[in-house]
């Protein structure tokens, strides 16, 4: 079983859709959550991090973290196709010195 | 503010060379990570270093070096080049911790 596990998508939407992406991971040490959006040929860019469990609004994204089930979750509503893009999640200890990326999930967000 | 800048954005090399890519972190910014990333393995984390230290290793052979200089400045070199060595070399830069890491634009290595 890998460390983190994450829905391998492709996912296709149409605009203005809500967007739900997961992340499994088997390690309970891990304490700090973060989604990346990668678009083609460029770095990951960080969109939310989290610590421990709970909810995170920013904007037309929320992050969910539920560290008793293990499981963490993207929203994004009223998708764009800007949104179009590969989502990492990563997660780490409280010392980062554990740090791990899911596969990735590449999302299209047709017009 | 001047984001994670990477050099060179393109390298092609051929087996049994070694490169050396550079990475210049936000200013303000000591820790650096380094990532390779490929379509089959992901994300992997190379190594990290935080005032010229080496604070965390992963696993990776030891082809796979790198050093930080005192303006933070990092580079990487991967010696014996091999065709698996393919992949986009990413940067990354943070205050203090790996956790909130911002990363630049990557060097896209092509063995051949």
């Amino acid at each position: 079983q890998k460390e983190v596990e994450q829905d391998p998508g492709p996912l296709s939407v149409p605009e203005g859709a809500i967007v739900s992406l997961n992340c499994t991971y088997s390690n309970s040490a891990f304490q700090y959550f973060m989604w990346y959006r990668q678009y083609s040929r460029k770095g990951p860019e960080l969109l939310m991090y989290t610590y421990s469990s709970g909810n995170k609004e920013d904007g037309r994204f929320t992050a969910q973290v539920d560290k008793s089930s293990k499981y963490i979750s993207l929203f994004i509503r009223d998708s764009q196709p800007s949104d179009s893009a590969t989502y990492l999640c990563a997660m780490s200890d409280n010392y980062g010195q554990n740090f791990v990326f899911g596969p990735g999930t590449r999302l299209s967000v047709l017009p | 503010k001047a984001g994670v800048t990477q050099t060179p954005r393109y390298l092609i090399k051929t087996r049994g060379q070694q490169v050396t890519l550079s990475c210049s972190p936000i200013s303000g910014h000591r820790s650096v990570s380094w990532y390779q990333q490929t379509p089959g393995q992901g994300l992997q984390f190379l190594f990290e270093y935080f005032s010229e230290t080496q604070r965390n290793k992963g696993n990776f052979p030891g082809r796979f070096s790198g050093r930080q200089f005192s303006n933070s400045r990092s580079e990487m070199n991967v010696s014996t080049l091999e065709l698996g060595d393919s992949a986009l070399y990413l940067c990354a830069s943070s205050l203090s911790r790996v956790n909130e890491q911002f990363f630049g634009p990557g060097t896209r290595l092509t063995v051949l």
